[in-house]
């Protein structure tokens, strides 16, 4: 089954970048899709189709893709940023949708 | 508001069944694919079943498959996951999620998710 790798933690102090990364083999052919999720809350969309933001994503926030790396980078890190971050595509060869073992964000 | 209430949850004895349901609102629910994603407590997000709008198509996860049946009732608005011979790695908060597909493959709205134990 295709796998998604995430660091399991990324710490940043406020005010500056925070990069989160995804590998998979060959993730490059596929989209990958990113969610935020506070504590005790759903998922929420906040990066999809590898750059592109949803409406009320903040600026801060970007996506970026590289061989079989994706990044989520967000920028000006906010105490408000603390959460875990998902990635996920969809795996056309098993019809599944893989999520990435998840980052949790803390802001020093 | 468009959103999503799941309905369901709660302790199950390990072999017991469960029938768990969402409750879409303020959108055309007979138009959009939706799943069931789960996690366990202190755990990641896992993806369990997708149904298409029409039925005509569904996917389980193989964790799942075998013991879950997902299935809707647009009449009523409603997605259902019934849920046999559970196990104590059922655990976990099961989340409705409308996904985009065939054309886009995310999540773009989600219910705040029922919780279900499965425990002697």
């Amino acid at each position: 089954s295709y796998v998604l790798t995430q660091p399991p933690s990324v710490s940043v102090a406020p005010g500056k970048t925070a990069r989160i990364t995804c590998g998979g083999n060959n993730i490059g052919s596929k989209s990958v899709h990113w969610y935020q999720q506070m504590p005790g809350q759903a998922p929420v969309l906040v990066i999809y189709y590898d750059t592109d933001r949803p409406s009320g994503t903040p600026e801060r926030f970007s996506g970026s893709k590289s061989g079989n790396t994706a990044t989520l980078t967000i920028s000006r890190v906010e105490a408000g940023d603390e959460a875990d971050y998902y990635c996920q595509v969809w795996d056309s060869s098993s019809d599944h949708f893989v999520f990435g073992t998840g980052t949790k964000v803390t802001v020093l | 508001e468009v959103q999503l209430v799941e309905s369901g949850g709660g302790l199950v004895q390990p072999g017991g069944s469960l029938r768990l349901s969402c409750a879409a609102s303020r959108f055309t629910f007979s138009t959009y694919s939706m799943n069931w994603v789960r996690q366990a407590p202190g755990k990641g997000l896992e993806w369990v079943s997708y149904i298409s709008a029409s039925s005509s198509t569904i996917y389980y996860a193989d964790s799942v498959k075998g013991r879950f049946t997902i299935s809707r009732d647009n009449a009523k608005n409603s997605l259902f996951l019934q849920m046999i011979s559970l196990r104590a790695e059922d655990t976990a908060v099961y989340y409705c999620a409308r996904d985009r597909s065939p054309r886009y493959w995310y999540f773009d709205l989600w219910g705040r998710g029922t919780l279900v134990t499965v425990s002697s």
